[in-house]
């Protein structure tokens, strides 16, 4: 099936690490991604990990992928206030040209 | 040089009236999507066309008319809009799922 699921709200303090979750359902997944949105702004693509890799590092970034839990995780280490944001994660299956994604999870960091 | 550009950015309408959205990509990108986001940030696919051909389709209302003149340009037709349209229409594109770049939206307001 196609669910992929995230907790809705992370709140932070300014300079401690932030970590987004996100579970999907489908094990044919090929590549997972992490997209951020800031208020009445598009989506902007973070980072991606291939679905036969276990982490992907980016400066501040680190993707956690637990393909048998079927886990996701988005960690950014010291949290600054313009990361405040929605953060989406998405999966796209193998056999098709379909990006799904989560609900969303809304990260407000406080000074 | 940007890269999917919507226009226009804003569109408030009456209800039964037809508009357009258009979209274009500079990127080379051979598949190109119409996204919906709701008022509640959710992100559902609506069509997909790969090369001018259509390949997603999910459950729209045959009001909503995707037009793909060649694979640089995806646009949007609604007509007889209604209340529960208002949403932010989001276009996007990619090759072979590696990395989806996606415009900055367009918010459709039906009064």
């Amino acid at each position: 099936g196609e669910d992929v699921e995230q907790s809705l709200f992370l709140s932070v303090r300014e300079g401690d690490s932030s970590v987004i979750n996100c579970t999907y359902t489908d094990s044919s997944s090929t590549y997972l991604y992490w997209y951020k949105q800031e208020p009445g702004a598009g989506l902007q693509l973070l980072t991606y990990i291939f679905s036969n890799m276990d982490m992907k590092q980016d400066q501040r970034l680190t993707v956690l992928l637990n393909k048998k839990d079927k886990h996701l995780s988005l960690r950014i280490a010291d949290t600054q206030t313009g990361d405040s944001a929605i953060y989406f994660c998405a999966e796209k299956m193998d056999s098709s040209y379909k990006l799904i994604f989560g609900s969303g999870t809304r990260l407000l960091v406080r000074p | 040089d940007t890269a999917v550009s919507q226009t226009p950015k804003y569109l408030v309408t009456q209800m039964g009236n037809d508009k357009s959205i258009k979209c274009e990509q500079n990127l080379g990108h051979d598949t190109m999507y119409w996204y919906k986001q709701d008022s509640k940030k959710f992100l559902k696919i609506m069509f997909s066309y790969n090369n001018k051909e259509l390949i997603i389709n999910e459950t729209v209302p045959n009001r909503f008319s995707p037009k793909s003149p060649d694979k640089a340009h995806l646009n949007l037709h609604i007509n007889s809009l209604e209340l529960g349209d208002s949403a932010v229409y989001f276009c996007a594109s990619t090759t072979a799922g590696v990395g989806y770049t996606f415009g900055s939206g367009t918010r459709l307001t039906v009064v």
